[in-house]
């Protein structure tokens, strides 16, 4: 019965290298969005789409890719990775203004 | 541009104690309030959130929360804290919007001692 799930949920990388993150809801949600949350426990929104359109994106470096091959899926790609890019990445979906967040995937880049 | 406000980064109550975390926003027009719980390790729960109408919210695990427009706050409160509670409490604020991003504060740790 998981409503918003991601994988992997560790990931462990070396800089500059290339990885991905999937998120998918069964929820039947409109709307997908990306969260980081860094060291000291922020949550900041990244990207948000609705109905695989993209609709915010929060000065995100070009780096990070969001792709959205249909509304209950928003997978999450990173070029070149770097060391500040190390954070727990969180996928939620909405239909109205209540959030739903998944478990959580925690990118560590060494 | 909206912002939420979590005063206090730590706090300590002992298991029994009352509790309340304090939660301030800054929105051009009527918010949509939300408190969330993230233990650790783990992703992020909805403990209660705040539309329209009556200002006290009841959540889950024995949880609520007042909104109160003249201070633009929505602290939670809860009578009688357990050791279960201790995590990392966010307050959120988002537009009247479907689909539009939360704001989240900065967080509350909150521990519990014995």
């Amino acid at each position: 019965d998981t409503a918003v799930s991601q994988t992997p949920k560790y990931l462990v990388t070396q800089m500059g290298n290339d990885k991905s993150i999937k998120c998918e809801q069964n929820l039947g949600h409109d709307t997908m969005y990306w969260y980081k949350q860094d060291s000291k426990k922020f949550l900041k929104i990244m990207f948000s789409y609705n109905n695989k359109e993209l609709i915010i994106n929060e000065t995100v470096p070009n780096r990070f890719s969001p792709k959205s091959p249909d509304k209950a899926h928003l997978n999450l790609h990173i070029n070149s990775l770097e060391l500040g890019d190390s954070a727990v990445y969180f996928c939620a979906s909405s239909q109205s203004n209540e959030q739903f967040f998944g478990p959580g995937t925690r990118l560590t880049v060494l | 541009a909206q912002s939420v406000t979590q005063p206090d980064i730590h706090i300590t109550v002992s298991e029994g104690a009352s509790l309340e975390l304090r939660c301030n926003y800054s929105y051009g027009a009527t918010p949509y309030l939300f408190w969330y719980v993230q233990s650790p390790g783990q992703g992020l729960q909805l403990l209660l959130k705040y539309f329209s109408g009556d200002t006290l919210v009841q959540g889950i695990k024995g949880f609520e929360a007042e909104f109160k427009r003249s201070q633009s706050s929505f602290n939670l409160r809860k009578p009688s804290v357990h050791w279960s509670d201790a995590a990392e409490y966010f307050c959120a604020v988002g537009p009247l919007r479907a689909g539009n991003m939360l704001t989240f504060g900065g967080g509350t740790r909150l521990m519990v001692k014995p």
